[in-house]
């Protein structure tokens, strides 16, 4: 299993601002994502982040407006830039290990709301 | 795209009784990962299914994959309070260790 901190837990920002949030994991895992949880909604996946070269986006995510960094094989950052009171969520991080089961951790999650 | 359907989106049971939550893909499920969520907080993984007509069970819950692996339920015996919170199943998607998951199913449970 691995556990995940994820900081900080939660934020209230001005719009037009930035917040990088932070996910450290215990040990080293194969894989780290980053996912969204919109008001009333399921998770939707932003990017996978990879260790030393550009995080992977999904459709409808850029870099330019979630930046990802993974230096390392337990640390990845999500910054989400100029924001705005629609990027208001709860933003998690996701780490897998390849084994056996193979399931998803997931981190606390980070609640931003933005005013 | 793959999509996760899940059923009822809420439910408001009576503490003891017995529920049942589904979750149907148009398409075969690459291993199907039930979570549940506390309002506003992270996900705690309770079962996994990977095989047709497999079955688990922890505690008082149980899950099931049906044999084409396109349909799950998660079902509560005998609800207790601390079974509230959003249920959400998830699927890796197709030969990656990406996730697509429900809509999520808010169950409170009244005392």
């Amino acid at each position: 299993s691995a556990v995940i901190s994820q900081k900080p837990s939660r934020d209230i920002c001005q719009r037009g601002t930035s917040l990088t949030i932070q996910c450290q994991v215990d040990s080293q895992v194969t894989m780290m994502f980053w996912y969204r949880q919109q008001p009333g909604q399921s998770l939707t996946l932003i990017a996978t982040a990879n260790q030393g070269s550009e995080a992977t986006y999904e459709s409808g995510f850029v870099i330019d407006k979630f930046p990802i960094s993974r230096p390392n094989l337990t640390f990845s950052t999500l910054t989400v830039s100029n924001m705005s009171p629609e990027d208001s969520s709860i933003y998690l991080c996701s780490v897998v290990i390849y084994g056996v089961n193979t399931e998803a951790f997931f981190g606390q999650g980070t609640r931003l709301t933005v005013v | 795209s793959q999509e996760l359907e899940q059923s009822p989106q809420s439910l408001i049971v009576q503490e003891g009784k017995n529920l049942t939550i589904n979750c149907t893909s148009s398409k075969t499920l690459y291993g199907l990962y039930w979570y549940k969520q506390k309002y506003g907080e992270g996900l705690i993984f309770l079962m996994m299914l990977q095989k047709g007509g497999e079955e688990k069970s922890h505690e008082k819950i149980t899950a099931k994959l049906d044999e084409k692996k396109q349909q799950s339920s998660l079902h509560i015996t005998a609800s207790q309070p601390s079974h509230a919170g959003i249920y959400l199943c998830g699927a890796r998607t197709s030969g990656t260790y990406k996730y697509i998951f429900g809509t999520g199913t808010r169950l409170k449970v009244l005392a």
